[in-house]
């Protein structure tokens, strides 16, 4: 069974500066997604970044990029120049690419990231 | 385009009750998925749809919860008799067929038994 384990429940960063959220999983697949997904406060869970596990390079998206280490199976995500909107909870996520129909999503616990003024 | 809507988005009802949960995928949509987040706890898989038909519902707690999804649209997830511990957020998600990845998610409905 695949398991996704995110160590920070919570963190705190000063608007404009870099931070890094942790993730790591633990599965036999060798072919799977994993997914950084956003909450804000109060508002429905948006995706943020993936990353195909055949693919070496690292996924990037504006701000957002990861390291994604398969060997450890390790998938941090760093975002730059925090801004005030992204404060929210942090969710990872691991999907088997080929899970049949289903496709279901494996969650980690949620990094609750603050930036502060 | 709107979004994956979930009704209500907050319902407080005391153990032994009935509540039902419901969901709006975006319309199209065949795929609908329910997850459950336990406070503090990882969110949770609960099951899949495809169109009107069950695809997997290994995630699902016990037989005091019932989901539907008549005609494929919307879908209804039952809890009867709610217990304590099935206080938490409940989210749905749809997803087209033939997209391999995205799930977008709706805003939850949180479900406290008192």
């Amino acid at each position: 069974a695949q398991t996704v384990t995110q160590s920070q429940p919570e963190m705190s960063v000063q608007e404009a500066e870099t931070v890094t959220l942790s993730c790591t999983y633990d599965t036999s697949e060798n072919n799977y997604y994993l997914f950084w997904y956003k909450q804000p406060p109060s508002r429905q869970m948006i995706l943020v970044i993936r990353q195909e596990a055949y693919k070496q390079q690292n996924a990037t998206e504006n701000r957002f990029s990861v390291n994604f280490q398969k060997a450890a199976k390790s998938f941090s995500l760093k975002i730059s120049d925090s801004q005030l909107g992204d404060t929210a909870m942090y969710f990872c996520a691991f999907m088997r690419r080929y899970g049949g129909a289903t496709n279901k999503l494996i969650f980690g616990t949620g990094t609750l990231l603050a930036v502060q003024p | 385009e709107a979004g994956v809507t979930q009704f209500p988005s907050h319902s407080v009802i005391e153990k032994g009750q009935t509540v039902t949960l419901r969901c709006d995928p975006i319309s199209g949509h065949d795929n609908l998925y329910w997850y459950r987040r336990v406070m503090g706890k990882e969110i949770k898989f609960l099951l899949h749809f495809v169109k009107e038909s069950k695809q997997d519902e290994s995630g699902m707690p016990n037989n005091r919860f019932l989901a539907e999804r008549t005609g494929g649209t919307y879908s209804t997830l039952k809890v009867q008799p709610a217990e304590l511990e099935d206080s938490g957020v409940y989210f749905c998600a749809s997803r087209p067929s033939g997209s391999s990845y995205e799930q977008y998610f709706g805003p939850g409905t949180r479900l406290t038994v008192t």
